[in-house]
């Protein structure tokens, strides 16, 4: 069985451009979590996506969005890129019930310049 | 707010330990609680979840005890190798609504060193 996936593994940006990211969950898994972890700063929560719809956001700004498509894969997008964007971005997945706990991947390293 | 906390911050033990990492969290009404495992630069591995209404799961080398009341887990790893050296996460799963719905709460984690 596949795990989660995600992709690019490594990208390069400059401040002030769009990355997008993009996550695909492990079959059956409904429910898309994205995560940030800075140097330093432990893993901060981003978005959470189930069904389609976006169930909760963390206390980022809204320059982070991110959608969930009808097969379930989901990407973050981030504008207007700061040099402190620049962080590991994991994403996890999991069933609705969420009883079996979260599966990662293995992050995007994103690096802002 | 759900608040982890991860006790040791670091630990370096020779091969062969048996040792144990604890983990606090301030807010007992969780769904579940998972422990990470991530090494350099890598995403997370997931070791162990207990779900909130039991005392403990087991793995392996690793033994995962909770103490909802009392806001506590334990990960015990036995005959510490090597290659056991990463850092390992603590995460609860608030059973709440509000900011704290769906998402998981980490702790900082505990740098493992296990040295030859």
């Amino acid at each position: 069985e596949a795990g989660v996936t995600q992709s690019p593994t490594h990208l390069i940006k400059t401040r002030g451009q769009q990355a997008t990211l993009r996550c695909s969950p492990i079959s059956g898994h409904t429910s898309v979590y994205w995560y940030q972890q800075a140097l330093g700063l432990g893993l901060q929560f981003l978005l959470w996506y189930d069904e389609g719809e976006e169930r909760n956001r963390g206390n980022f700004p809204p320059r982070f969005s991110g959608r969930q498509f009808p097969n379930y894969s989901s990407e973050l997008n981030v504008n207007a890129l700061e040099l402190e964007d620049s962080a590991l971005y994991l994403c996890a997945s999991s069933l609705s019930s969420r009883e079996y706990g979260y599966t990662f991947g293995s992050g995007t390293r994103l690096t802002v310049v | 707010k759900q608040e982890v906390t991860q006790i040791p911050a670091a630990l370096s033990v020779p091969e062969g330990e048996n040792l144990v990492l604890n983990c606090s969290f301030t807010d007992s009404a969780i769904y579940n609680l998972q422990w990470f495992r991530q090494d350099p630069g890598k995403g997370l591995t997931s070791l162990l979840l207990i779900q909130s209404s039991q005392r403990e799961q087991t793995s392996g080398r690793l033994n995962a005890s909770l103490d909802k009341s009392s806001g506590r887990s334990t990960l015990y790893i036995a005959a510490s190798q090597p290659g056991d050296s990463a850092t390992y996460l603590c995460a609860v799963l608030t059973n709440a609504g509000g900011t704290s719905y769906g998402k998981l709460t980490f702790g900082q984690g505990t740098i493992l060193t296990v040295h030859p």
